[in-house]
């Protein structure tokens, strides 16, 4: 199945500056997704994005399809923006298959 | 989008015991429900895949035998972990996943177990 890559695996920011995750995908991207984990574990979903560029307030995120990759950007970061953030992807499996996630820490 | 409710959110049991965790579409129906199950600091890693009316499939490595599936209608599939041991302590989640009237996959809130 496919193999998801993911980085930084942990991150620390200070409020207000901007970041950028990235997702590598091993194979073709065809339900690509980006979640955030909240504290209480819950998934919350960010983007629904097998291809082209979305954005949703502070957040937007971009797929490049040929080339197997996906980034998510968080402007003007805040505190609550905190937590741990994954992408997967099904391939062409249907079972969705996640990153090993982006722990990231916003400081006041 | 999807809603997707599991039930119950925590749960503490003896070891030895067995639990069961259910996970219902409220606004659709389901034949296929995805189960995930994430240790700490680490990623959700796909357990089995739960299917309405049939045996479920499981991925490798994981035992059919002690995570028991049951998808007996269109809008709950259940999770029974049997005697269960401390090393399967572990936030559970089940997922709709997309193809059933939406793109994209949906999560329930998940189940922390405790196994003492």
């Amino acid at each position: 199945g496919i193999q998801v890559e993911q980085s930084p695996p942990d991150l620390i920011l200070q409020e207000g500056a901007n970041s950028t995750l990235r997702c590598n995908f091993s194979d073709s991207v065809n339900n690509l997704q980006w979640f955030h984990q909240n504290p209480w574990g819950q998934l919350i979903n960010l983007f629904y994005i097998p291809s082209g560029t979305k954005q949703n307030g502070r957040l937007s995120a971009t797929t490049v399809a040929t080339e197997r990759y996906s980034l998510l950007y968080i402007s003007s970061s805040q505190t609550t923006d905190s937590g741990v953030y994954f992408c997967a992807d099904s391939g062409n499996t249907g079972k969705l298959i996640f990153g090993q996630g982006t722990t990231l820490q916003v400081k006041p | 989008g999807a809603v997707v409710s599991q039930h119950p959110s925590w749960v503490i049991c003896k070891s030895g015991t067995s639990v069961k965790i259910e996970c219902r579409s409220l606004d659709f129906q389901a034949t296929t429900m995805f189960w995930y199950r994430q240790f700490p600091k680490q990623s959700l890693m796909l357990m089995a895949t739960s299917n309405e009316g049939s045996k479920a499939t499981y991925e490798q490595g994981v035992e059919k035998d002690k995570f028991l599936i049951n998808h007996a209608s269109l809008t709950l599939s259940t999770l029974t972990v049997t005697s269960a041991h401390p090393e399967d302590s572990s936030f559970y989640i089940c997922s709709a996943p997309p193809g059933q009237g939406w793109t994209e996959a949906f999560f329930g809130q998940g189940t922390r177990l405790t196994v003492v």
